[in-house]
């Protein structure tokens, strides 16, 4: 299981955001994955192997942890970064569950 | 472009069946997993079940076991999710979504699930 906190953050622009996520059993690195999903759009791949960006991805959003305790953080807030994120143990055994969304509101 | 197209969704009563389809284009079908992942109405996103490459590992999420079936086509580069027996509670919108990639030694590579398709809508209702 994976549970994320804050359930929502609200901040301004220009400030950092930091989402956690906890496993309640040791996750590899390797197969931790932060998602950003827009109201009406997919998600989309942000962070794969906790830290590593996807594609496209600006170099704002951060991931790292391990074991139990993975974060997301977020620099210098944009407008389009408002969002919910999603984080997911995926690759190594199954289910590959997604933890319970962080929303990330305008204060 | 990689693009993920998927259809088939609709309303259907409870105990009904619906079959979706995922047409994947502008990579290497063969090479990848691939998942289904839906979303119920203002809720976070659900893990619903996911096929090998080759098709020799199928994975599904409790909730859905033993009345969903995954398979795929790499010849027709398509994914294809069976329901049947479909409850209230499988209303959702259903991703199709591209998982690790698996090179020619058969070795993968945990990138996440990083290509999603827009999603087809599935209702349960009488």
């Amino acid at each position: 299981v994976l549970t994320q906190s804050p359930g929502t953050l609200s901040l301004s622009p220009g400030e950092r955001a930091t989402l956690s996520c906890r496993a309640s059993q040791s996750v590899g690195s390797t197969y931790l994955v932060w998602y950003q999903q827009k109201p009406g759009q997919a998600p989309r791949l942000l962070i794969y192997g906790a830290s590593s960006r996807a594609t496209g991805i600006p170099d704002r959003f951060s991931g790292s942890g391990s074991g139990t305790d993975f974060t997301l953080t977020i620099n210098r807030l944009e407008p389009e970064d408002f969002a919910v994120y999603y984080c997911q143990q995926y690759g190594s055994s199954p289910p590959w569950t997604f933890g319970q969304g962080t929303k990330v509101e305008i204060k | 472009e990689v693009q993920l197209v998927e259809s088939g969704g609709g309303l259907v009563k409870p105990g009904g069946s619906l079959r979706l389809s995922c047409a994947a284009s502008g990579f290497t079908f063969s090479s990848y997993s691939m998942n289904w992942v839906r979303q119920a109405p203002g809720k976070g996103l659900e893990w619903v079940s996911s096929i090998s490459s080759s098709s020799s590992y199928i994975y599904y999420a409790d909730s859905v076991k033993g009345r969903f079936t995954i398979s795929r086509d790499n010849a027709k580069n398509s994914l294809y999710l069976q329901m049947n027996s479909l409850r209230a509670e499988d209303t959702a919108v259903y991703y199709c979504v591209r998982g690790n990639y698996y090179d020619s030694s058969g070795y993968p590579y945990y990138y996440g699930m990083d290509v999603w398709g827009q999603g087809t809508t599935v209702t349960v209702s009488s």
